[in-house]
């Protein structure tokens, strides 16, 4: 089933902070996150593990909350560079995993 | 390296003809995906490959076939072309399925439009 994002869509000005959820209804293996500009490829972000820690690289970061079957994903102090569309892709076991996409976050960074 | 590549980047079908989606990596990858997004929406897997010459449906398989006679190519085949495959088709590798490992890297995506 596919995970949920929320929200939709967000517009910020530059050096503002987002949060984007990723929510699903079955009990959740691995979150991960990538970003897609417009026109472009998805490109990956990061994976977050069920039993691990927060992750993060410059200011983008990420949690996994296992109770209630939920990552976020955190901009802080957005760049204009940051605007795309935030997907999560979620995984259920251990083992070979096919992800299940949500429907996508577009952020909009404006100058 | 040039990664996950695909060709063409645009293709106007008419109703009922075929054609294949051609996808090459370079990176030694085992696994091989096929994806469609439709637009303002998400990714949904078509097919997938755990190696050369194995390959198993994901969400999405009607109306399309695929192969995997090598570890760099996958090609996607599209027979009797419908207009609900208006899409942009991405093709993605990684090394691993497992969970942790399984970093997936996308080729720049085929437009395809039926008309």
């Amino acid at each position: 089933q596919q995970p949920v994002q929320s929200p939709q869509a967000v517009i910020l000005r530059e050096g503002e902070d987002a949060v984007i959820n990723c929510s699903s209804s079955k009990a959740l293996y691995s979150v991960h996150w990538y970003r897609q500009k417009h026109g472009e490829a998805p490109v990956f972000l990061m994976i977050l593990l069920k039993g691990g820690e927060q992750k993060g690289h410059e200011k983008i970061s990420a949690s996994f909350n296992e109770k209630k079957q939920q990552s976020s994903l955190y901009l802080t102090a957005s760049q204009l560079s940051y605007s795309g569309t935030y997907f999560c892709g979620t995984g259920l076991i251990q083992g070979a995993q096919k992800l299940v996409f949500g429907q996508g976050t577009r952020l909009t960074i404006n100058p | 390296n040039a990664g996950v590549t695909q060709t063409p980047k645009f293709r106007i079908l008419k109703i009922g003809q075929s054609m294949t989606l051609q996808c090459t990596q370079d990176m030694n990858h085992n696994y091989m995906y096929w994806y469609r997004q439709d637009p303002g929406m998400g990714l949904k897997l078509i097919y997938y490959s755990v190696g050369a010459g194995i390959t198993d449906k994901g969400e999405v398989p009607n109306g399309y076939n695929v192969s995997r006679s090598t570890t760099e190519d996958f090609p996607l085949r599209l027979e009797l072309a419908a207009p609900s495959q208006t899409s942009v088709y991405f093709c993605a590798s990684s090394y691993s399925m497992a969970a942790g490992d399984n970093e997936q890297f996308f080729g720049p995506g085929t437009r395809l439009t039926v008309l």
